[in-house]
């Protein structure tokens, strides 16, 4: 069954502390992984994109990891802000053909940030 | 600018009424797709559609029905038979045939049983 889990459940830490949100994925076949960012309310937003060949990829403050060998990905936040509190979801891609044709969602990690 | 809509942002129903919420996009997008999401949850697919007159069941797409007539368009109706429709829910769009190709996601409209 493909699946994909995120942990921890919630995180909250301190304005200008680092943190890592950890995604582990059992999805074959594989395309690609993404992080998304929902704000409250709102709907998700790609932060990046990492494919099968990538290991490591930043956004600004935003630094994803991927291991394709033990389905595993991060993303690491640093010098966390308030307006980084949000829920965090990892997307995994599904693929046939070099197509993406369904999307299987982690539940998310919701993070706060503390002044 | 290019994007996905949907519409309205917060609605309420009554027991025993259909409701139908929009989701159109600008952005030449081939799929579309219509999520739930509840507290605690991750999002749970209800329908897809890869191509216009054609659509997919996702996960619990029991008591929701949808159309495609036009590519920019992809209507979910919440039927009277969903037992508990009071959730968020999110539209979202992607070009289909491409290694790289991003789901875009709309605001969501969040739908309250009263």
């Amino acid at each position: 069954k493909n699946q994909v889990e995120q942990s921890p459940q919630s995180l909250i830490i301190l304005e200008g502390k680092n943190c890592t949100l950890q995604c582990n994925y059992t999805v074959s076949p594989f395309s690609n992984l993404r992080w998304y960012k929902q704000d409250t309310g709102r709907g998700p937003v790609s932060l990046t994109i990492m494919t099968f060949s990538e290991n490591t990829k930043s956004n600004g403050r935003y630094t994803a990891t991927l291991d394709a060998d033990t389905k595993q990905s991060s993303l690491h936040i640093t010098a966390s802000q308030l307006s980084d509190s949000a829920s965090y979801i990892c997307v995994v891609y599904l693929g046939s053909g070099g197509s993406n044709y369904k999307l299987t969602f982690g539940k998310g990690t919701l993070l706060t940030v503390n002044p | 600018d290019g994007g996905i809509t949907q519409s309205p942002k917060y609605l309420f129903r009554k027991e025993g009424q259909n409701v139908t919420l929009s989701c159109e996009q600008n952005l030449n997008h081939d799929a579309m797709y219509w999520y739930r999401q509840d507290p605690g949850q991750g999002l749970r697919l209800i329908y897809y559609s890869q191509i216009v007159n054609d659509f997919q069941k996702g996960d619990i797409a029991e008591g929701y029905s949808v159309s495609r007539e036009k590519k920019e368009s992809f209507p979910l109706t919440v039927t009277s038979a969903q037992k508990n429709p009071t959730a968020f829910y999110l539209c979202a769009s992607n070009r289909q045939g491409g290694t790289n190709t991003e789901a875009f996601f709309g605001q969501g409209t969040r739908l309250t049983v009263v």
